[in-house]
């Protein structure tokens, strides 16, 4: 079945480095999501990526869609405490309806 | 808007128990999916409902199921309790704006979960 990993598992930071995740999946993915996690929360979706190569940036987050379809990367510039979080990526069940496989997350942490 | 809401938030059962969760979708949401959250396994899909009708499953065993009213409120059941059931129920609901487009997915809107401890 499908997979999808991510890496690393876990990250920390300082305050103002910059933090990246990849997430690759066993299949070509006609789109990907991204979520984010707080501690003790629910995810939250961030964005969608659907074309071949596509990047976009929501602030100081960069997302990026692998010219496979099979990857993506996200990248947050100058990381902040309110980044705390576990960022998953999700792909689409080829079948239809609603069904993601999610990434295995990424943790990231924040220290001053 | 109010968001998708589950009761009950925290639940304690014994093994060989039984649970039935709630979920109420966003206002318009059709689409309601199940997921469990577990430390070792992550974010698994269990199933998703849509106009009362399950549209996909995953690869949990039959103790596991659930069910959507009309209103588009869903609820799962876990029946036999097992200490591995111990889990964060998600459930997620969407509104169904694909258009007929094959290659975009609806964005899931997460409820804060049901934390099922399973002694």
């Amino acid at each position: 079945g499908q997979q999808v990993m991510q890496i690393p598992q876990y990250q920390h930071v300082q305050e103002g480095e910059d933090f990246t995740t990849y997430c690759n999946s066993s299949t070509t993915l006609s789109n990907i999501q991204w979520y984010k996690q707080r501690p003790g929360g629910h995810p939250v979706f961030l964005i969608q990526l659907v074309k071949s190569g596509e990047v976009k940036k929501q602030k100081r987050l960069t997302f990026q869609f692998g010219e496979a379809k099979k990857n993506s990367s996200l990248h947050i510039t100058a990381t902040q405490t309110t980044d705390v979080g576990t960022y998953f990526c999700a792909g689409p069940y080829t079948g239809g309806g609603n069904k993601l496989t999610f990434g295995t997350g990424t943790q990231l942490k924040v220290e001053l | 808007k109010a968001g998708v809401t589950q009761t009950p938030r925290y639940l304690i059962k014994t093994r060989g128990q039984q649970v039935t969760l709630s979920c109420s979708p966003i206002s318009g949401h059709r689409s309601v999916s199940w997921y469990q959250q577990t430390p070792g396994q992550g974010l698994q899909f269990l199933f998703e409902y849509f106009s009362e009708t399950q549209r996909n499953k995953g690869n949990f065993p039959g103790r596991f199921s659930g069910r959507q009213f009309s209103n588009s409120r869903s609820e799962m059941n876990v029946s036999t309790l097992e200490l591995g059931d111990s889990a964060l129920y998600l459930c997620a609901s969407s509104l169904e704006l694909r258009g007929g487009r094959e290659d975009i997915t609806d964005t899931q809107y997460f409820g804060p979960g049901t934390r099922l401890t399973v002694l």
